[in-house]
């Protein structure tokens, strides 16, 4: 069964520290993995979107690294900012045959991000 | 542009009360989701739609009907809600991937804003 996994649930960070957030993956037929921010109360950002081909993508102070091999993929928020302070979820599309292209979402890392 | 559009935006039902969410995309993307997340959780598929006049199971499927009538929209019933249906629901669209469209640009899932439904 296709999963995917973000440890820690949550986290609690000074400013100015960086962040790294994790999430795991099952199996690393793919076709693409996609970070999104979600502030309490509201909808889903998309943050990053890596292609199966691709190793990193980059955004501001935000990059995000792929490795299907070992069925991983980190997004690092360089100094970080209260405002950076939300739910990180990640989400990834599975080759999976008729499935609809789905994607299958981690259980999220809450972001703190202490002044 | 409007992108994905769900209606209501915020519900209360009682429980055994019927209803239906909207949702409408105007990206003529084939495929269509919609998911639920509960608290502390990601989100979980219950249904899907892959071109018009088609539904298939997701993860959680109990409780909810679904049907795609026209391609830009797709509708999510509770027949006769639970307080356990109480969550928030997200429709979301795309284009359909093929293997080998890894590398594709605008492959990505488009998701509209949110439902808050509570089943009291």
């Amino acid at each position: 069964k296709q999963e995917v996994t973000q440890i820690p649930a949550a986290l609690s960070v000074p400013e100015g520290e960086n962040l790294v957030l994790n999430c795991s993956f099952t199996d690393s037929a793919i076709y693409n993995l996609q970070w999104f921010r979600q502030d309490p109360g509201k909808g889903l950002t998309s943050l990053l979107l890596i292609q199966s081909s691709q190793r990193e993508q980059t955004s501001g102070r935000l990059n995000a690294s792929l490795d299907k091999s070992s069925g991983r993929s980190t997004l690092y928020i360089a100094a970080s900012q209260p405002g950076d302070s939300a739910t990180y979820l990640c989400a990834v599309r599975f080759m999976i045959k008729a499935a609809g292209n789905k994607l299958t979402f981690g259980g999220g890392t809450r972001v703190l991000v202490k002044p | 542009n409007a992108g994905v559009t769900q209606t209501p935006k915020f519900r209360v039902l009682k429980t055994g009360q019927s209803m239906t969410l909207l949702c409408a995309q105007d990206m003529n993307h084939e495929y269509m989701y919609w998911y639920r997340q509960d608290p502390g959780m990601g989100l979980r598929l219950i249904h899907y739609s892959v071109g018009e006049g088609t539904t298939a199971k997701g993860e959680v499927p109990d409780g909810y009907n679904v049907s795609r009538l026209k391609k830009q929209n797709f509708l999510l019933g509770l027949e006769s809600a639970a307080p356990s249906q109480t969550s928030v629901y997200f429709c979301a669209s795309s284009y359909p991937l093929l293997p080998g469209q890894g590398a594709v640009s605008g492959n990505t899932i488009y998701f509209g804003e949110g439902s808050w439904l509570t089943v009291v």
